[in-house]
């Protein structure tokens, strides 16, 4: 049983912001929003998490929305290095096990 | 750091050989993980060690596979026979603190059964 719906994929013009949803709308009180991404060939990658409050790291920013129902990763200036699947991943906060569904696949085009 | 450091990154192997791929994790982490990734099944955690003890091995698909820490830095998954089924991508992680500490990915070791 999914926890998270993503789109399967989008594209983004480079040097643009790349906006990617995820809905988790069965979401618990303890259960953290994580992001990883997947560059081919290459192991999974964390990108950032949060609970309730937005967060901004180096890489990417995340918007958790007061419902806790959805959030969005922004990557701010998408280069071609960002082209990747990313995954939306709920955790709580006692768990170990990542359960990475099918992402989405981001293209960032030239 | 250097990471999380998996060996061999390539093996091609025939059916009903032993296989073994090896992991070192990063230094001071206390969780370790091996993933493995096909196509038709995306990835899958095969077990989880805590403090160098299997804490969740319930991913291991069959007594073909087992895994060892013997340490806090190295780890094993040996699969003896190997079948072509088995033929995926084998990811280890490691983390620190709390079971929902992000996680460190290593390459990966793309395993070939023929």
């Amino acid at each position: 049983d999914a926890k998270t719906t993503q789109p399967p994929s989008m594209d983004c013009a480079e040097g643009r912001a790349a906006n990617l949803p995820c809905n988790h709308s069965t979401i618990s009180g303890n259960e953290y929003v994580y992001w990883y991404r997947q560059i081919h060939s290459q192991g999974p990658q964390y990108i950032i998490h949060g609970l309730k409050n937005n967060e901004t790291n180096e890489m990417a920013s995340l918007i958790i929305t007061e419902d806790r129902k959805s959030s969005t990763l922004i990557l701010p200036h998408a280069t071609l290095r960002d082209t990747a699947v990313y995954y939306c991943i709920v955790l709580s906060s006692n768990d170990y096990k990542l359960s990475f569904g099918a992402g989405t696949t981001v293209t960032v085009r030239a | 750091d250097a990471g999380v450091i998996q060996s061999p990154r390539h093996e091609v192997t025939e059916m009903g050989q032993e296989v073994t791929l090896r992991c070192k994790p990063i230094s001071g982490h206390n969780s370790l993980f091996w993933y493995r990734q096909t196509m038709m099944r995306g990835l899958e955690l095969l077990i989880y060690f805590n403090n160098n003890v299997p804490i969740d091995d319930s991913g291991m698909p069959e007594d073909r596979f087992s895994a060892k820490m013997p340490n806090a830095s190295f780890s094993t998954l040996k699969i003896q026979p190997s079948e072509p089924r088995d033929s995926a991508v084998y990811f280890c992680a490691s983390s620190e603190g709390g079971p929902a500490a992000r996680a460190f990915f290593g390459q990966g070791t793309r395993l070939t059964v023929v």
